[in-house]
């Protein structure tokens, strides 16, 4: 069964631009989960997205949105980019079953640079 | 809330010695606990979890790991380091069957030969 995998690897973009991130989990896997990893701030959560509907959101200004597809595939859009946005965005996908456990699998992450 | 602390954001150890890394845990409601590993330019990768039952938890590539509750701990262990073990260590707590992972700031393991 194919892992998560998570398009493009790696990107650089301008302060002030937009951008958007792809993520397609784990074929039968329905929650879509996206984190931040940054040295200063280590691994943060982003939201949760469950049957095309967001379950759960961290604390990040509005300018990170998401959206999940009939087909549980997930993307996140960054406006406006910052410097300080520059990070590894990392998504995992879970079964999500009710009552299940929490397992989360890891993409490989794209990498984002803000210059 | 869940918090996540690990001790020491940094371990050396020698090939072929313990392993320990150090992680307690904060939590209102019986969690759901974590460790996962992750690689130079990679994802994590889940190396073993923790729900109820036995508290000793077995993973892969030999780690294991005791959940204590009354210490609020989830120490990861593997009783012989080797080289290719090096990489950073993330514990992570979840009160829920869904949603959000807490991490810990991790703790980059090197083995030396």
């Amino acid at each position: 069964k194919a892992g998560v995998t998570q398009t493009p690897r790696y990107l650089i973009k301008t302060r002030g631009q937009q951008v958007t991130l792809s993520c397609s989990p784990i074929s039968g896997h329905r929650s879509v989960s996206w984190y931040q990893q940054t040295p200063g701030q280590g691994l943060q959560f982003l939201f949760e997205y469950f049957s095309e509907t967001q379950r759960n959101k961290g604390n990040f200004p509005g300018r990170f949105s998401g959206r999940q597809f009939s087909n549980s595939r997930s993307e996140m859009n960054v406006s406006t980019l910052e410097l300080g946005d520059s990070a590894l965005y990392l998504c995992a996908s879970s079964l999500a079953t009710s009552g299940g456990l929490n397992e989360q699998f890891f993409g490989p992450g794209t990498r984002l640079t803000v210059l | 809330a869940q918090s996540v602390t690990q001790l020491g954001s940094h371990v050396s150890v020698s090939e072929g010695a313990l392993v320990l890394l150090r992680c307690n845990y904060s939590s209102s409601v019986p969690p759901y606990l974590f460790w996962y590993v992750q690689y130079p330019n990679q994802g994590l990768q889940l190396l073993l979890k923790y729900t109820t039952g036995a508290t000793l938890v077995k993973g892969i590539n030999g780690f294991e790991a005791e959940f204590k509750k009354s210490e609020t701990s989830f120490h990861l262990t593997k009783p012989s380091a080797h080289m290719s073990d090096a990489a950073e260590y993330f514990c992570a707590v979840s009160v829920s069957s869904y949603g959000k992972l807490t991490f810990g700031q991790g703790t980059i393991l090197t083995v030396h030969p």
